[in-house]
């Protein structure tokens, strides 16, 4: 079956640098994605891998390997505004969008 | 209107009556997505449609029903609600199908079946 698997909940601290682990098994590859929710909102999109390496957007920068079948996402110079679950979802061979259950991150003082 | 909008954005709902979510877009994307949201899960892919006139199944298509008659409006309708029906419903959009697109998503319905 396909798989999606990150840490259900993270803390760091204001300030600091975290990163957000997504492994992924599914049937063909075609792009990851990664989303920013906060509590009672909508999804908004944050990053798109398609090929291996580092994109980097602003303090967020997210990472994937194709033949690791890993990808993260990393925050630098914390904002408590950054508390938030980070949704990380793989394209699969059918273009059909397949969702982990999201990373809850806890930003403290 | 600027993007999505879904309503109504909260509604309590007893088992065994119709309900319809409402989801319109005004960004003239061809793709449009139904979402549940529930606990500990994923998003979950109710149906679709790649464009006006056609739609698809997704990963849990049951007991829901939809319609694309024009590029904008997409609701979702549950025709005899049940509790496990009990969620938060997301309207999304994309510029193309494919699911290789940036998601643009509505605020959300909260639905509680009693």
């Amino acid at each position: 079956g396909q798989n999606i698997d990150q840490p259900t909940e993270m803390t760091a601290t204001e300030g600091a640098i975290v990163q957000i682990n997504c492994t992924y098994q599914t049937s063909g590859f075609n792009g990851l994605f990664w989303y920013q929710q906060h509590a009672g909102e909508a999804p908004t999109f944050l990053s798109y891998n398609v090929l291996d390496g580092l994109e980097e957007k602003g303090r967020f920068s997210s990472f994937l390997s194709r033949s690791k079948g890993y990808s993260y996402l990393l925050l630098k110079e914390l904002q408590m505004k950054d508390s938030a679950s980070y949704l990380c979802a793989v394209t699969d061979s059918n273009y059909q969008l397949i969702w982990g259950a999201g990373t809850k991150l806890i930003i403290k003082p | 209107i600027a993007g999505i909008t879904q309503a109504p954005t909260s509604q309590i709902l007893a088992a065994g009556r119709r309900m319809t979510l409402r989801c319109t877009q005004d960004m003239r994307h061809n793709a449009m997505y139904w979402y549940r949201q529930d606990l500990g899960l994923g998003l979950r892919l109710i149906h679709y449609s790649n464009t006006a006139g056609t739609t698809g199944k997704g990963e849990v298509p049951d007991g829901y029903s939809v319609s694309r008659a024009n590029t904008d409006d997409f609701p979702l309708t549950l025709a005899s609600a049940v509790p496990s029906q009990t969620s938060v419903y997301f309207c999304a959009s994309s510029r193309t199908s494919g699911s290789t697109g940036e998601l643009f998503f509505g605020e959300g319905s909260r639905l509680t079946v009693l």
